[in-house]
């Protein structure tokens, strides 16, 4: 379930496995990015974010990479479960342009039971 | 805590006429931002209100607007519907205006347009 690098708009796991889901992003003046849910019918749901001045940051299963260098965004999900099964997005924001987020093209995660 | 409420839920509009969405904000939130969600074009920022002011918009048209009332609630406005504004309309709000401090959505109201 490892797609290291790549945007992918599919991504298809089984139960327990690790996913990846990347994300690239094109503004340099970004300070802060968030990694979204989104399950049918449902508004985004805030996962995670980080900071531009931070590489990495981990939460509850979930690790975010920031690659500034190359402007790239990665989501870890440790032991992927039937309920992460959605459209994952990442976004990226200014402080200075109040609460305006810039979305990237999202994954569709599958995870096969 | 109350969430983020958008009314209604589901629309169907005619071409040329037009609509207005409304969404309430989670209680003491003072932003409200808009986006629209299409298969091709993803997530798309449309405009910010803060303090009933509009702080940010986005690249749409003119035929979309929106508005902000003192006790923080939001609407837009889409004026002469075309086909392509079939979308998912998003309104996500927050407290002191930076998505990275407690942003949150709603579910969104689904506009079709025929």
């Amino acid at each position: 379930g490892e797609n290291v690098g790549l945007h992918l708009p599919t991504l298809s796991v089984q139960e327990g496995d690790n996913s990846i889901i990347n994300c690239a992003y094109s503004n340099s003046a970004s300070d802060y990015f968030i990694w979204y849910k989104q399950e049918s019918g449902k508004g985004p749901q805030f996962i995670i974010d980080i900071r531009s001045n931070m590489d990495k940051r981990q939460g509850q299963r979930v690790t975010v990479l920031l690659n500034k260098t190359v402007k790239h965004l990665s989501l870890q999900i440790a032991a992927t479960q039937p309920g992460d099964s959605a459209v994952y997005f990442c976004a990226d924001g200014e402080e200075t342009s109040g609460s305006r987020l810039t979305f990237g093209e999202g994954t569709q995660l599958t995870v096969n039971p | 805590k109350a969430g983020v409420t958008q009314t209604p839920r589901y629309l169907i509009k005619t071409r040329g006429q037009q609509v207005t969405l409304s969404c309430s904000p989670i209680s003491g939130h003072r932003s409200v931002s808009w986006y629209q969600q299409t298969p091709g074009q993803g997530l798309q920022f449309l405009f910010e209100y803060f303090s009933e002011t509009q702080r940010n918009k986005g690249n749409f048209p003119g035929r979309f607007s929106g508005r902000q009332f003192s006790n923080s609630r939001s609407e837009m406005n889409v004026s002469t519907l075309e086909l392509g504004d079939s979308a998912l309309y998003l309104c996500a709000s927050s407290y002191p205006g930076q998505a990275n401090y407690g942003y949150t959505f709603g579910s969104g109201t689904r506009l079709t347009v025929v």
